[in-house]
């Protein structure tokens, strides 16, 4: 079982619609939780952390469920400047240094 | 406020020869510094990170070895390419002492091993 998993996607949504992804980790002991966005071509740049308490920036909702091993990414009223792909990432406890980035959901917004 | 360079941005190299990129980071001292390969259509495999002058950890075995020669200075480096080293090469740092999740990545270099 790969230590971060994330469903490849695409996920193709009209603009102003709502999506959701999720993204499981195996390490029950994993300790912090981030989204990251990649652009086509681009480096992954910080979208938000994910805290156990959830949190929300704007149009843009991370929940973490430690029971489950999982953490998810909503997006309200979608823009076309959504389009990219979405990295979940999880730092082990265990590493000093490790990162574990997922491969990526693919979101693509049409008009 | 912080910066981080990476070049090239693109690159053609014939198989066998050899590779040097080079990442800096301005603005902090003390950083942790990544090299991450990104296949086209995957996920980051970490390469190599340092937590400081000369410390080096990799994470995978391969045909590849890096250098930190000055607190801000990130090399990587091949003796001889191998197709399978294409990929998008990309560059991080996250500070020392701080969530290391946080990361800034370098604008990458597109390596093609023809």
């Amino acid at each position: 079982r790969k230590e971060v998993e994330q469903d490849p996607g695409p996920f193709n949504v009209p603009e102003g619609a709502t999506v959701a992804f999720n993204c499981t980790y195996s390490n029950s002991a994993s300790q912090s939780f981030f989204w990251y966005r990649q652009d086509c071509r681009k480096e992954p740049k910080l979208l938000m952390s994910v805290y156990s308490s959830g949190n929300e920036d704007g149009r843009f909702t991370a929940q973490l469920n430690r029971a489950s091993q999982y953490i998810s990414l909503l997006i309200r009223d979608s823009k076309l400047s959504d389009s990219a792909t979405y990295l979940c990432v999880v730092t082990p406890y265990s590493s000093a240094s490790k990162i574990i980035f997922g491969s990526g959901t693919r979101l693509s917004i049409r008009p | 406020s912080q910066t981080i360079h990476q070049w090239p941005a693109t690159l053609v190299q014939p198989v066998g020869s050899p590779l040097s990129l080079e990442c800096t980071v301005e603005g902090t001292s003390n950083p942790n510094l990544y090299w991450y390969r990104q296949a086209a259509g995957r996920g980051l495999q970490l390469l190599f990170y340092s937590v400081g002058i000369g410390q080096i950890s990799s994470e995978v075995p391969q045909n590849l070895s890096a250098s930190r020669p000055q607190d801000r200075q990130f090399i990587l480096s091949s003796k001889k390419l191998l197709l399978s080293d294409s990929g998008f090469y990309l560059c991080a740092w996250a500070r020392g002492g701080g969530d290391r999740g946080i990361q800034y990545f370098g604008a990458g270099t597109r390596l093609s091993v023809l």
